[in-house]
């Protein structure tokens, strides 16, 4: 596609209800990134995937997250048992390894409005 | 390890006033430096890369290797680069992108 995808782009879940959240990145970007921004806060980096290698699940919150990327290319963060904390917009984001001015840029999609009442 | 700090969280000018948001970076290789802005409701975007050495929107931004430094700077500030701005840091060699806390600029009329 054009540019990063994300759905749904709001979700209103109850709490202890789990949630999935799908990202479509950029056709061929081999990287690919989860962050969440909380209102009002920064970027908080959750999990990166980079081709075939293991993914960096460094900064995933608890167990209740989880990630995972099909065939090098969708990716769908699942949080579990959802608590009113988890509320925030996800990102996903997606890159291409590239010299000079023509790579090395990451595309961010619109963003996951996650709601947990 | 690589890092990348903006020490001001909010940073509050004045419509016309020079403004200047510092970023900070550990990075022991070559590193690309840029500055991803993200307005109101609208999705993150670059706004300038080191690389480039250009001007966007009237903001500026030197890679300081000595100072391990790249603050973004605009000399007029005006009210619709209210937003939230983030520092980021990447290399070929790795690819992957590490991202400053952000700061919010507010410019007041």
């Amino acid at each position: 596609g054009a540019g990063v995808s994300q759905s749904p782009s709001n979700k209103v879940t109850e709490k202890g209800k789990d949630v999935e959240l799908r990202c479509d990145p950029i056709s061929g970007h081999t990287a690919l990134y989860w962050y969440r921004q909380s209102l009002g806060q920064g970027l908080e980096f959750l999990i990166y995937f980079q081709g075939n290698s293991a993914p960096d699940k460094s900064g995933l919150p608890s167990d209740r997250f989880s990630a995972e990327r099909t065939g090098g290319s969708v990716s769908t963060l699942t949080i579990q048992r959802t608590q009113q904390e988890d509320s925030a917009v996800y990102l996903c984001a997606s890159s291409l390894r590239a010299r000079g001015e023509s790579g090395n840029t990451i595309y961010f999609g619109e963003g996951s409005w996650l709601t947990v009442v | 390890a690589q890092r990348v700090t903006q020490p001001e969280k909010l940073l509050s000018v004045f419509k016309g006033a020079p403004v200047e948001l510092k970023c900070n970076y550990s990075y022991s290789g070559s590193p690309e430096l840029f500055w991803y802005v993200q307005y109101s409701r609208q999705r993150l975007q670059l706004l300038l890369r080191h690389i480039s050495r250009e001007s966007i929107k009237g903001f500026t931004a030197d890679l300081n290797k000595g100072e391990t430094s790249f603050h973004l700077k605009k000399p007029f500030a005006q009210e619709e680069d209210s937003a939230m701005y983030y520092c980021a840091l990447s290399s070929y060699n790795f690819n992957k992108f590490y991202f400053g806390s952000g700061t919010k600029l507010n410019v007041k009329p």
